[in-house]
């Protein structure tokens, strides 16, 4: 079963352009993750977010987590065509259990 | 440091047929998770072994099975092969629970 949910499910930019994609998930979560995967290989750990943080960076990418609504979103800024890719965010459904991961979403960034 | 090594990168099997798919952890990590990943979807949890035991299962049928060793590498067995088996099956080491390494993966076809 999957935990969380990305929206949109395709996302098409021109680079330069800023990308944002949205996760919403079902249970409360101590930390959550965002992944990116290039062509259907390895997933490449992008960031994690804990529950008592709102907003983290790393580069040009920005996390925001909203424990209220069970959402969190994935800002990459100025985009690159060497961004495309799924990007997929991922939480343990709680404690220690392994991680669950959405359906992905999957951006175009257009030169 | 090699990451996290998955072979053989494809593989053409025939249904009903038994493949074995092997992963070397990450050096240092000591746990390693099994995913599978049908195509435009997210990773599924297959399991996890830790110290040589299957620590968690996700919801696979007991044709899957798996094997940690005492050097930390892992097998996965999948036996009576479906069609509906075809994915990209991914492994994943990491110090204890957190702090995932994926491999490139494991295409795997069965015709």
């Amino acid at each position: 079963s999957q935990q969380g949910e990305e929206d949109p499910q395709a996302l098409s930019i021109q680079e330069g352009e800023n990308a944002t994609m949205n996760c919403s998930y079902k249970t409360s979560i101590n930390n959550l993750q965002w992944y990116r995967q290039n062509s259907g290989r390895g997933l490449v750990h992008l960031i994690l977010i804990r529950s008592n943080e709102r907003e983290k960076h790393s580069g040009r990418l920005r996390v925001t987590l909203d424990t209220s609504k069970k959402s969190s979103s994935l800002l990459i800024t100025a985009s690159r065509a060497a961004d495309t890719a799924s990007y997929f965010c991922a939480t343990p459904i709680s404690g220690n259990t392994p991680l669950v991961f959405g359906k992905g979403t999957r951006l175009s960034v257009i030169a | 440091d090699a990451g996290v090594t998955q072979s053989p990168t494809h593989l053409i099997k025939t249904r009903g047929q038994q493949v074995t798919l092997r992963c070397s952890p990450k050096s240092g990590h000591d746990t390693v998770s099994w995913y599978q990943q049908a195509l435009g979807q997210g990773p599924q949890f297959i399991f996890q072994y830790y110290e040589e035991e299957e620590r968690q299962r996700g919801n696979f049928p007991d044709r899957f099975s798996g094997h940690q060793f005492p050097n930390y590498s892992s097998e996965l067995n999948v036996n009576a092969l479906l069609l509906g088996d075809s994915a990209l099956y991914l492994c994943a080491s990491s110090p204890g629970q957190h702090g995932y390494t994926f491999g490139s993966g494991t295409r795997l076809t069965v015709v």
